[in-house]
């Protein structure tokens, strides 16, 4: 089967830091996304991986360890506007898109 | 604003009825991507064309079919209507493949009554 867990709910302060991890199984595996999706709107691309180790952009940086299944969404400087849903999206071998329940983040002043 | 519209908006219909949703993608987009997102099942992946061509199927029913035309815009057909079928649909283009950034238009929100 294909399964992608993500944690329900998170809770940060503004200005922290908060890791997102999110673990899969698929059948074969072509990339793992990030996405962002504030209530009532869009999921917003934010970052894909494909390759072992960490890509940083900005504020955010995404890990990727394929050989442990795992992944995981590094938010820095936490804001008021961070709190939304974070998707994690894995493509498979069929090249299909298998997504996560989502992490519903809270960033608290 | 992505670049990526959608219409319509919203689209209230009853069961056993056929919708199409339209997409339009970005300027230079060659990649279309369909989803479905319900409250109940989160956000799936229906289908992706490139340049006019299927080129990845996920969790599409056998009652809905898509297109993308000459001019890259793309259709999403849905039949048979059921209650189920009440969602938001995601369409997404990007320049070529997925590994590029996926720019996602508003959304249609479909109501199936």
């Amino acid at each position: 089967g294909q399964n992608i867990d993500q944690p329900t709910e998170m809770t940060a302060t503004e200005g922290a830091i908060v890791q997102i991890n999110c673990t899969y199984q698929t059948s074969g595996f072509n990339g793992l996304f990030w996405y962002q999706q504030h209530a009532g709107e869009a999921p917003t691309f934010l970052s894909y991986n494909v390759l072992d180790g960490l890509e940083e952009k900005g504020r955010f940086s995404s890990f990727l360890s394929r050989s442990k299944g795992y992944s995981y969404l590094l938010l820095k400087e936490l804001q008021m506007k961070d709190s939304a849903s974070y998707l994690c999206a894995v493509r498979n071998s069929g090249q299909n898109f298998v997504f996560g329940p989502g992490t519903r983040l809270s960033v608290l002043p | 604003d992505s670049g990526v519209t959608q219409t319509p908006k919203h689209l209230i219909t009853a069961t056993g009825q056929r919708v199409t949703l339209r997409c339009s993608p970005r300027s230079g987009d060659l990649s279309v991507y369909w989803y479905q997102q319900s409250l109940d099942q989160g956000l799936q992946f229906l289908i992706q064309y490139y340049n006019g061509e299927e080129r990845a199927k996920g969790n599409i029913l056998e009652r809905f079919s898509a297109q993308q035309f000459p001019d890259l815009h793309s259709e999403l057909n849905l039949s048979s209507l059921e209650l189920g079928d009440s969602a938001l649909y995601f369409c997404a283009s990007s320049l070529e493949g997925p590994s590029e950034t996926q720019y996602f238009g508003p959304g249609t929100r479909l109501l199936v009554l």
